[in-house]
């Protein structure tokens, strides 16, 4: 079984909005990664967890705030987001930070 | 810094036609490389890691080279058909095992029956 699943699959907020995307994975993969992809560019990472602890982070603004509750689950929160972080939002996972990596579907996310 | 750079950036073929994709990397210190496809509003679908000690790897129609050295990688696909038709991303990863994937923008690829 080689499947990152994502929820919601679609989202749409507004600016005031709080939301959460959830990732889950049961390959017992130990470093799991999150990525905002815009419309015809490629993803952008976002944070990664490596033994559930974040390993990095780029630099993202504070409106967004990962946890990794457990191995197999990754969370995205949301809060007070601007109509330019519309974007899909993909979740991915690995073995090994260096290893293969496996995505989700991602979700869709919309902010009005 | 690594870039990646992809080309062509679109590419449109008749069905049964063998082709190949490019990417170059600016540093070749890399630990691999990636090939992924990424099908209109979808996650990425892992295709072929070829670690940077490896010249080739294979799986099905798909065959992707590695030539280190010259910052270089193909993705050979052969007898290709409509349903190939997506948009291919390379990505590596920085020697020393880095959990970071530096992407390219991607090929789209149009499979005409």
């Amino acid at each position: 079984d080689t499947e990152v699943t994502q929820t919601p699959k679609h989202l749409v907020m507004g600016m005031t909005n709080k939301k959460s995307l959830k990732c889950e994975q049961h390959m017992g993969h130990r470093a799991m990664y999150w990525y905002k992809q815009k419309a015809k560019k490629p993803p952008e990472l976002m944070f990664v967890y490596s033994y559930e602890k974040l390993s990095i982070n780029e630099s993202v603004p504070s409106r967004f705030s990962p946890e990794c509750p457990n191995s197999s689950l990754l969370n995205l929160h949301l809060h007070a987001l601007q109509p330019e972080d519309s974007a899909l939002y993909l979740c991915a996972s690995s073995q090994g930070g260096s290893l293969e990596q496996y995505f989700g579907p991602g979700t869709r996310l919309t902010v009005t | 810094k690594q870039e990646v750079t992809q080309i062509p950036a679109a590419l449109s073929v008749p069905e049964g036609e063998n082709l190949v994709l490019n990417c170059s990397f600016t540093d070749s210190a890399i630990y691999n490389l990636q090939w992924f496809r990424q099908d209109p509003g979808k996650g990425l679908t892992s295709l072929l890691l070829i670690q940077s000690s490896q010249r080739e790897q294979t799986s099905g129609r798909l065959n992707a080279s590695l030539d280190k050295s010259s910052g270089r990688s193909t993705l050979y696909i052969a007898a290709s058909q409509p349903g190939d038709s997506a948009t291919y991303l390379c990505a590596v990863r920085g020697q020393g095992g880095s959990e970071k994937l530096v992407f390219g923008k991607g090929t789209k690829l149009t499979v005409n029956p």
